[in-house]
């Protein structure tokens, strides 16, 4: 099974909102991510948690918020976004984040964000 | 810096045609190399992946893709595409130089694939 979930699909938000999105793996997978895509593009490296722990900020603005509740779980807190932060974000897994550059990432189906 | 070429954006083929997207990546470390594919409005799917070991690798939905070290190619190929392909193709690649960012994937634009009947 690799299975990455994401809740919820579609989220539509207001700039002075605070919401969450989640992301759930049962895969015992020990590395997980978080990506911002916009149409036509390459997926966006925004964080990565490797044993529950930050290893990547990839200098996102603070209005996104990660966390890691636990190995299966990953949620990202959002606070006060912009319209352009309207996107696919787009939650992964692996079995590890290592050196070794074989680490297989596993994508979720992605929460659709409109910011209005 | 490391990079990713997806050299067609856009590829237009017939139902039953066969497929070769185009894959080229930057010279340097050992490549771990990827394709993904991602149908309109999902995620990103694993198609295959190439480590080591023979240069000819299987994937899933009849994917296979061949890796060229002395051309930087990773070219994905099928040899008949079926209308349930039309998706867009991306290609990604670990450079193997070691910690940090360097582990992140480095993905190419992506090709876009559309199926005429």
């Amino acid at each position: 099974d690799t299975e990455v979930t994401q809740t919820p699909k579609h989220l539509v938000m207001g700039m002075t909102n605070k919401k969450s999105l989640k992301c759930e793996q049962h895969m015992g997978h020990r590395a997980m991510y978080w990506y911002k895509q916009k149409a036509k593009k390459p997926p966006e490296l925004m964080f990565v948690y490797s044993y529950e722990k930050l290893s990547i900020n990839e200098s996102v603005p603070s209005r996104f918020s990660p966390e890691c509740p636990n190995s299966s779980l990953l949620n990202l807190h959002l606070h006060a976004l912009q319209p352009e932060d309207s996107a696919l974000y787009l939650c992964a897994s692996s079995q590890a984040w290592t050196n070794s550059g074989t680490d297989t990432q596993y994508f979720g189906p992605g929460t659709r964000l409109t910011v209005l | 810096a490391q990079s990713v070429t997806q050299p067609d954006i856009h590829i237009t083929v017939s139902e039953g045609a066969s497929l070769e997207l185009r894959c080229n990546y930057s010279y340097g470390a050992t490549p771990y190399l990827f394709w993904y594919v991602q149908s309109p409005g999902q995620g990103l799917q694993l198609l295959l992946k190439y480590f080591s070991g023979d240069t000819l690798v299987q994937g899933i939905k009849g994917f296979e893709a061949e890796f060229k070290r002395s051309q930087s190619s990773f070219n994905l190929r099928k040899p008949s595409v079926h209308w349930s392909d039309a998706a867009e193709y991306f290609c990604a690649v670990v450079f193997s130089s070691g910690a940090g960012n360097n582990r992140k994937l480095i993905w190419g634009l992506g090709t876009s694939l559309a199926v005429n009947p």
